[in-house]
């Protein structure tokens, strides 16, 4: 069965600081998708990686995305409260979208 | 707003009792997620449909059943319902199938087994 793993789990960090939440998968894909969730709410896409290499940024956020080492990052730029949810990244195999486990991210001011 | 909407969006029931969730995919999309999200399973995919026909299954129990509609609507049931079956079930919609399009989530309907 086709696991996505990220990695960290839970990340608080101050405000102003950078970081990277990384989304490991075990399947050859190159369809790649970033999601954030607030408490209690739905889930709002942010990024579509479709093709090794792909790169898009929006705000704060960067997301890339490396087929050949079957990872996906989410790199955050000087980190604002406003960024603090879950982040969830979930693999295309084209039969069914796979999620990871999600990355709780506290912004501390 | 994703333009995919569910009802009801707080349901609260007893155990053995059996419920429907209803999901209306946004206009154009023909696929159909059914996803469940509790705090210790994260987000499980349960099924998907595309143009009425079932095209993919996850972890859904036998207890569950799903259908979509000739109008694209999409209902799962949920029978002989056990506390554990309390999560917030989400429906997502998708222009294609596999299409590399993202899918859009609907806000949810939070079900309470009591």
């Amino acid at each position: 069965e086709l696991k996505v793993e990220q990695n960290p789990l839970f990340l608080s960090m101050q405000e102003g600081k950078n970081y990277t939440i990384y989304c490991n998968y075990s399947t050859t894909s190159d369809r790649l998708y970033w999601y954030r969730q607030d408490p209690g709410k739905s889930l709002e896409s942010l990024f579509v990686l479709l093709s090794n290499g792909a790169v898009k940024q929006e705000g704060r956020l960067m997301a890339s995305l490396d087929t050949k080492a079957r990872l996906s990052t989410l790199h955050i730029t000087a980190a604002v409260h406003d960024l603090s949810a879950t982040y969830f990244c979930a693999v295309d195999t084209g039969n069914q979208f796979y999620f990871g486990t999600g990355t709780s991210l506290t912004v501390i001011p | 707003d994703s333009g995919v909407t569910q009802t009801p969006k707080h349901l609260i029931t007893a155990t053995g009792q059996r419920v429907t969730l209803r999901c209306s995919p946004r206009s154009g999309d023909l696929s159909v997620y059914w996803y469940q999200q509790s705090l210790d399973q994260g987000l499980q995919f349960l099924i998907q449909y595309y143009n009425g026909e079932e095209r993919a299954k996850g972890n859904i129990l036998e207890r569950f059943s799903a259908q979509q509609f000739p109008d694209l609507h999409s209902e799962l049931n949920l029978s002989s319902l056990e506390l554990g079956d309390s999560a917030l079930y989400f429906c997502a919609s998708q222009r294609g199938a596999g299409s590399g399009n993202t899918i859009y989530f609907g806000e949810g309907s939070w079900l309470t087994v009591v």
